[in-house]
């Protein structure tokens, strides 16, 4: 089955830092791109960030740039995401997502991340 | 922040036809292919629609896409109870170098 699965998420103090991690099943992990998108509780989604199949290509939303870095981990099938300087409106369920046909066609089940003092 | 702006609710009776518009740009939509992603509460998201018009298998055919210029559409024809959850579109966006949702719309099965 193809699988993406989240992992990382906790509660966090304004200013700190936090690493999500995405465990991929089933599929050829190279062969795609890889993103995170996210939601702030009962709101919409959000893209925050991707990066392509070889980890050669990374794009950040504006929002996080600078103070987020996506990277991947090809021989472990492991994608992960570096929170750093967190503030309160980073809050939010995280979910990694595999692009195909110009699509978000995969996704984890989300895991959640709390700034708060 | 959402650039790609849809009506936050729409609703219809069983067997009804209900549409959902996502309203962009130059540098989104009317450059690039549209999905759509159906949110069941609580759930993850999960796509129904691809490059604009095509349907992932496993996706009922009441489900469609459409685009025109700035715009573009999804329809559900035969409406059906299971068919109530928040929607959403999403496309590239040239300008802004990323991705962008648009805001989602609740569709309600009254």
């Amino acid at each position: 089955d193809v699988q993406l699965l989240d992992s990382g998420g906790g509660l966090v103090q304004p200013g700190g830092s936090l690493r999500l991690s995405c465990a991929a099943s089933g599929f050829t992990f190279i062969d795609f791109g890889m993103h995170w998108v996210r939601q702030a509780p009962g709101k919409g989604l959000e893209w925050v960030s991707s990066i392509s199949g070889s980890g050669d290509d990374t794009y950040y939303a504006d929002s996080v740039k600078g103070r987020f870095t996506i990277s991947r981990e090809n021989s472990k099938n492991v994608l992960y995401l570096q929170m750093n300087s967190l503030r309160a409106e980073d809050t939010a369920l995280y979910y990694c997502a595999r692009l195909d046909n110009n699509a978000f066609d995969i996704w984890g089940q989300g895991t959640m991340v709390t700034v708060s003092s | 922040q959402s650039v790609l702006t849809q009506p936050p609710s729409a609703s219809g009776t069983p067997g009804q036809r209900v549409t959902v518009s996502c309203s962009g740009s130059t540098s989104n939509i009317g450059i690039k292919t549209v999905s759509w992603y159906q949110q069941l509460p609580g759930m993850a998201p999960k796509i129904i629609i691809y490059n604009t018009n095509r349907r992932p298998s496993g996706v009922p055919d009441r489900f469609s896409g459409s685009k025109s210029g700035t715009s573009a559409s999804l329809a559900i024809s035969g409406l059906q109870s299971e068919d109530g959850a928040d929607y959403f579109c999403a496309a590239w966006d040239d300008s802004l170098d990323g991705y962008v949702f648009g805001t989602g719309t609740k569709v309600t099965v009254l």
